[in-house]
């Protein structure tokens, strides 16, 4: 069965520094997510994207943050000057689209944590 | 008020009984609505995703919804613990982005 994946599982990074997490969707997915979910938090929206731009974000998804999708199969969330407040797990969802279903499907997250 | 809100429990139930979990939401606009299962440090798994009014069942789950009380809710019959998990609702508002609840926590004792 078709999966989203995610690396890493695990990234540690010092505070002020640069990361990127990197995420595989399904193949036939036309929409791509992030979420964000702070331990012990809700599952929070970050950005949405489709046909190369991005369709919606939310207030959290400030200049610290970008996406991309750099080739035809990976889909990138950087975040720079990491903040100790950026430790949280990082989701990547994809769904179909309107013709083909709403329903995302989650990748299994990577956990980052800001030293 | 909160986009989504759940009870965030724990809600506790023998093995065998139903399990009933609620959710509301506040943008009348929202269309589409969506129960994920959440282990601990594990991903959201969906469960079910529900458009219209009224009932859908899916084996041991049903969703209930109904839009004009802008309410959601999750049984699941013949509870297992191996359900023991937290519940998300979760809401498209506008054109793709989904709001989740806080989750509600189950708890289904042997």
């Amino acid at each position: 069965e078709p999966e989203v994946t995610q690396t890493p599982s695990h990234q540690v990074t010092q505070m002020g520094q640069e990361v990127i997490l990197r995420c595989v969707p399904i193949s036939n997915h036309l929409y791509f997510y992030w979420y964000r979910q702070i331990l012990g938090q809700k599952v929070e929206f970050l950005v949405s994207f489709y046909n190369n731009e991005i369709s919606e974000k939310s207030e959290i998804f400030d200049d610290q943050f970008s996406v991309e999708r750099p080739d035809g199969s990976n889909f990138t969330l950087k975040i720079r000057s990491t903040k100790l407040e950026d430790s949280a797990m990082y989701f990547c969802a994809s769904s179909e689209g309107e013709r083909g279903g709403q329903t995302q499907y989650f990748g299994p997250g990577t956990r980052l944590l800001v030293l | 008020q909160k986009e989504v809100e759940q009870n965030s429990g724990p809600l506790s139930v023998p093995e065998g009984a139903i399990a009933s979990l609620n959710c509301t939401y506040s943008d009348r606009g929202s269309q589409s609505f969506f129960w994920y299962r959440q282990y601990s440090g594990k991903s959201p798994e969906l469960i079910m995703s529900i458009y219209s009014n009224g009932d859908k069942e899916d084996g041991r789950f049903t969703a209930q919804l109904n839009k004009a009380s802008q309410y959601v809710s999750l049984l699941i019959r013949d509870s297992q613990p191996s359900d023991s998990a937290t519940y998300l609702c979760a809401v498209r508002r506008g054109t793709y982005k989904y709001i989740f609840g806080t989750g509600t926590r189950l708890k289904v004792l042997a």
